[in-house]
C-alpha cells in the first residue's frame, strides 16, 4: 500500500485554467505538507496542515488554495494558472512534529504540472 | 531567519572514491536534521537522521554544532548512489511551528 498518493501524477494545462490536486495519506499521520520543486531542483514548503488547520503558509500567493477535508487528505487547487507555477508539486505527511524528536516526512510520488 | 547552504549544485566523484555532501544551516534553537535522497524517477524519501546516529547505505552524517554542519559522507561511492540529495532541518519556524526546510539540493554523480 503506498503511504503517501498523488494525484495525477502528471498534469498538463493552458494557463488561466483552475486545476486541482489530490493528495491522501494512509499512515495516520496529524500533519500533511505540500512542497514545490522548481526547475532547478529547489524544494520549498507551500502550506502545512495538522489535524485539518492550517499552520504554515508560506508567502504563497492567494490563487493556491489547500483544502483538507479530513487529516488523510490534503488537496492543493490552483486558480488562474500561470506559466510560472510549471513545477513539481509533493505532498507530504508526519506525525505531529511538535515535540517530536527525528520526525520523518513520508512524501508522494509528485505531481509535474506543466502551464502551457 | 532560517537557512541551509548546500554549497555544491552538482558533484561528480568516480566509484570507489570517498563522497563528501556538504551542509550548513543557520537555524533558532536546536534543530533536527536529516539528509533526504531522491533517486531518479523515485519519490523523495529519508536517507537518514543525525539523532539516529545510524549508517545508511554505508552514509553516515555527524552533526557539528560548532560549525553548524552536517555533512553526508560516504567512504567509498558505488554507481547507485548517484541520485539528488537534500539537507534537510526540522525545526521552529515562525509563530513556533515546526517545519521542514530544504537545501537547494546536491545532485551526486558516481562516475563508472
Amino acid at each position: 500500500d503506498t503511504a503517501v498518493s498523488q494525484t495525477p501524477k502528471y498534469l498538463v494545462t493552458q494557463m488561466g485554467n483552475d486545476k486541482s490536486i489530490k493528495c491522501e495519506q494512509n499512515l495516520g499521520h496529524d500533519t500533511m505538507y505540500w512542497y514545490k520543486q522548481d526547475s532547478k531542483k529547489f524544494l520549498k514548503i507551500m502550506f502545512s496542515y495538522n489535524n485539518k488547520e492550517l499552520i504554515i503558509n508560506e508567502t504563497v500567493p492567494n490563487r493556491f488554495s489547500p483544502k483538507s477535508p479530513d487529516k488523510a487528505h490534503l488537496n492543493l487547487h490552483i486558480n488562474s494558472l500561470e506559466l510560472g507555477d510549471s513545477a513539481v508539486y509533493f505532498c507530504a505527511s508526519s506525525q505531529d512534529g511538535l515535540g517530536g524528536r527525528g520526525i520523518e516526512a513520508f512524501f508522494g510520488q509528485g505531481t509535474r504540472l506543466t502551464v502551457v | 531567519a532560517q537557512r541551509v547552504t548546500q554549497p555544491e549544485k552538482l558533484l561528480s566523484v568516480f566509484k570507489g572514491a570517498p563522497v563528501e555532501l556538504k551542509c550548513n544551516y543557520s537555524y533558532s534553537g536546536s534543530p533536527e536534521l536529516f539528509w533526504y535522497v531522491q533517486y531518479s524517477r523515485q519519490r523523495l524519501q529519508l536517507l537518514l537522521r543525525h539523532i539516529s546516529r545510524e549508517s545508511i547505505k554505508g552514509f553516515t552524517a555527524d552533526l557539528n554544532k560548532g560549525e553548524t554542519s552536517f555533512h553526508l559522507k560516504k567512504p567509498f561511492a558505488q554507481e547507485e548512489d548517484s541520485a539528488m540529495y537534500y539537507c534537510a532541518p526540522w525545526g521552529v519556524a515562525n509563530f513556533g511551528n515546526e517545519k521542514l526546510t530544504f537545501g537547494t539540493g546536491t545532485r551526486l554523480t558516481i562516475i563508472p
